[in-house]
């Protein structure tokens, strides 16, 4: 699986965009980018994932750069409950293994 | 939505105690899996199961083992409790590999607290 580096901490206010960068420049051609999120004492929780196009559902927004190498999760209107800790993970689709879960970025929301 | 669902939120057992955690999940998913979570060591597999009675080790197995009699419900089980397996216990479900695997749905986790 393809090293993913993220930043160890943000910052947002509430009620806006809130926007979680994800640098991957070792990913294979069949790698997908999914990102989970855990909010304190709580299950990870999964949230969106993408090969290269852009996607989004009812949760966020991910965007992939053309050369895949990163990609960044969007949650348009951030809310207090989206403090949490956001992972980005590099997987193989048809792999049948374990999820692995570096450090993550600390999402902090400010009322 | 999915719901896996895990017996308790909190347990403390002794040392040498035999414990079971039970996970059950609703949306009729083929794999299973436990892993435990500790600060600094991150997400680990311990075991995982891509159909009734089948199991696989993960990465961490030793100490544990597992059970899955039925689709719904698979169960990890520690045979002799010991204080380094004091952790937050996570269970998840997920559809098969190339149909979704990697969007596992976790349980609400257990922390056990071996003395």
């Amino acid at each position: 699986d393809a090293k993913t580096t993220q930043p160890t901490s943000m910052d947002c206010a509430e009620g806006r965009a809130a926007n979680l960068p994800c640098n991957h420049s070792t990913i294979s051609g069949n790698e997908y980018v999914y990102w989970y999120r855990q909010i304190h004492s709580q299950g990870p929780q999964y949230i969106i994932h993408g090969l290269k196009n852009n996607e989004t559902n009812e949760m966020a927004s991910l965007i992939i750069t053309e050369d895949r190498k990163s990609s960044t999760l969007i949650l348009p209107h951030a809310t207090l409950r989206d403090t949490a800790v956001y992972y980005c993970i590099v997987k193989r689709r048809g792999g049948a293994d374990g999820l692995t879960f570096g450090k993550g970025t600390h999402l902090i929301i400010q009322p | 939505d999915v719901k896996v669902t895990q017996s308790s939120r909190y347990l403390v057992k002794r040392t040498g105690e035999k414990v079971f955690l039970e996970c059950v999940q609703d949306m009729d998913h083929e794999n299973m899996f436990w892993y435990r979570q500790d600060p600094g060591l991150g997400l680990r597999l311990i075991y995982f199961s891509y159909d009734v009675k089948m199991k696989e080790k993960g990465d961490i197995p030793e100490g544990y083992s597992v059970s899955r009699e039925k689709k719904e419900r698979f169960s990890l089980i520690l045979e002799s409790a010991s204080t380094n397996q004091t952790s937050m216990y996570l269970c998840a479900s997920s559809p098969p590999p190339g149909q979704g695997y990697y969007e596992q749905y976790f349980g609400p986790g257990t922390r056990l607290t071996v003395t």
